[in-house]
């Protein structure tokens, strides 16, 4: 089955910028997804197809997808960005929808 | 506004069967694909089923393959979970969300709050 392999945490300080990597093999082929998850909340969409933004959702975030890793980037991070961050890919050769294994993001 | 909400949940024995529901309300139900989601107390997500919005294309994760089974009513806009054979491993907060329609559509674009599911003796 398919594996998508996250960082289990990332600190940034307020301000800068994060990166949360996802790792897969030849991820690059995939559409990639990416949630945002507070606690007690149920998850948010942030970034889907790679690099596309839903509506609501600020262009501090964005998404990027080559070779076997994907990211999701965070610029100018604000304490309400503190969560959990999942990625999420289609795996076509089983018919199953995989999540990575989520990254804690710490805003110091 | 989309409205998911999910009811059915709670404490069941092993070896036992829930059903839950997902109340769908604010679009257009026969149109999306739908799926299930779980998260084991302080664990990450899981994918468990997804429905095509016909109902012709249903997936299942591993782990529940043959003892869930999903289904929807678009009359009554509500998809559902059958779980039976339940075991401590299926404890989780079950969430219903709707795919998306743009691009790949393999994607949640909202979500339920999520009902609990308690497997014990």
């Amino acid at each position: 089955s398919y594996v998508l392999t996250q960082p289990p945490s990332v600190s940034v300080a307020p301000g800068q910028t994060a990166s949360i990597s996802c790792g897969g093999n030849k991820i690059g082929r995939k559409s990639v997804q990416w949630y945002q998850q507070k606690p007690g909340q149920a998850p948010v969409l942030v970034v889907y197809d790679d690099s596309d933004r839903p509506s609501g959702i600020p262009d501090r975030f964005s998404g990027s997808n080559s070779g076997n890793t994907a990211a999701l980037t965070i610029t100018r991070v604000e304490a309400g960005d503190e969560a959990d961050y999942y990625c999420q890919v289609w795996d076509s050769s089983s018919d199953h929808y995989v999540f990575g294994s989520g990254t804690k993001v710490t805003v110091l | 506004e989309v409205h998911l909400v999910e009811s059915g949940g709670g404490l069941v024995r092993p070896g036992g069967s829930l059903r839950l529901s997902c109340a769908a309300s604010g679009f257009m139900f026969n149109t999306y694909d739908m799926t299930w989601v779980r998260q084991a107390p302080g664990k990450g997500l899981e994918w468990v089923s997804y429905s095509s919005n016909s109902g012709t294309y249903i997936y299942y994760a591993d782990s529940v393959k043959g003892r869930f089974t999903i289904s929807r009513d678009d009359a009554k806009n509500s998809l559902f979970l059958q779980m039976n054979s339940l075991r401590a491993g299926d404890t989780a907060v079950y969430y219903c969300a709707r795919h998306g329609l743009d691009g790949s559509g393999r994607y949640f674009d909202s979500w339920g709050r999520g009902i609990l599911v308690t497997v014990s003796s």
